[in-house]
């Protein structure tokens, strides 16, 4: 089955504690993207890939971090999370040629800092 | 000027009727426009892609979009219940931004009463 997965699924920590979200795809996508969606904010691009070893920021970029080291893999890293980013996150991939941004997204990770 | 505008909604039809939701962007340089719809609690899917102005349909669906009005829109034909969720229009960001920048609207929550 064609699918973007992401672990966890939820997640409550403390400010200052290190974390990663993983998020993998297994239908050879070369775009990748992590969103967050907060109320009235709506959903805002973090970083993007367009491929391995190529990132770029999106719209909100402060406080993550990514790599992307495999096709199939776009981590999402913070490294010293705070309240604000209290959020719920989604990852994306699509093709890169012809279909970009024609995203299937992942079920979302909800991250409660604390 | 906000990016990407959409009404916030509540739109409410009544079951069978047409839904007509709208869509304004900023960034002349866009090329890719896009609906996304995200029932409560899920991830957003795809439902739409257009890429130049005018028509397409898509069974119940059809996307309009006018380069010249900065203006894209959504008509839900013969709506029916499981149609009730939020619609979100995303915007591939060319000024400002890179190719895998894309900026989404706060959505338009749309509601059919049978």
């Amino acid at each position: 089955e064609a699918q973007v997965t992401q672990n966890p699924r939820y997640l409550i920590t403390v400010t200052g504690k290190k974390l990663t979200v993983t998020c993998s795809q297994n239908m050879n996508h070369e775009y990748m993207s992590w969103y967050r969606q907060d109320p009235g904010l709506g959903l805002r691009q973090i970083y993007y890939s367009m491929n391995v070893e190529v990132t770029d920021k999106g719209d909100v970029p402060e406080g993550y971090k990514v790599s992307r080291k495999e096709k199939r893999n776009f981590p999402l890293i913070l490294e010293s999370p705070s309240p604000n980013q209290t959020s719920l996150y989604f990852c994306a991939s699509s093709l890169s040629s012809g279909h970009l941004y024609e995203q299937y997204f992942g079920p979302g990770t909800r991250l409660t800092v604390t | 000027q906000k990016e990407v505008e959409q009404n916030s909604g509540p739109l409410s039809v009544p079951e069978g009727a047409i839904a007509s939701l709208n869509c304004t962007y900023s960034d002349r340089g866009s090329q890719s426009f896009f609906w996304y719809r995200q029932y409560s609690g899920k991830s957003p899917e795809l439902i739409m892609s257009i890429y130049s102005n005018g028509d397409k349909e898509d069974g119940r669906f059809t996307a309009q979009l006018n380069k010249a009005s900065q203006y894209v829109s959504l008509l839900i034909r013969d709506s029916q219940p499981s149609d009730s969720a939020t619609y979100l229009c995303a915007v591939n960001k060319r000024y400002g931004g890179s190719q895998g920048n894309l900026i989404f609207g706060k959505g338009t929550k749309l509601s059919v009463k049978p």
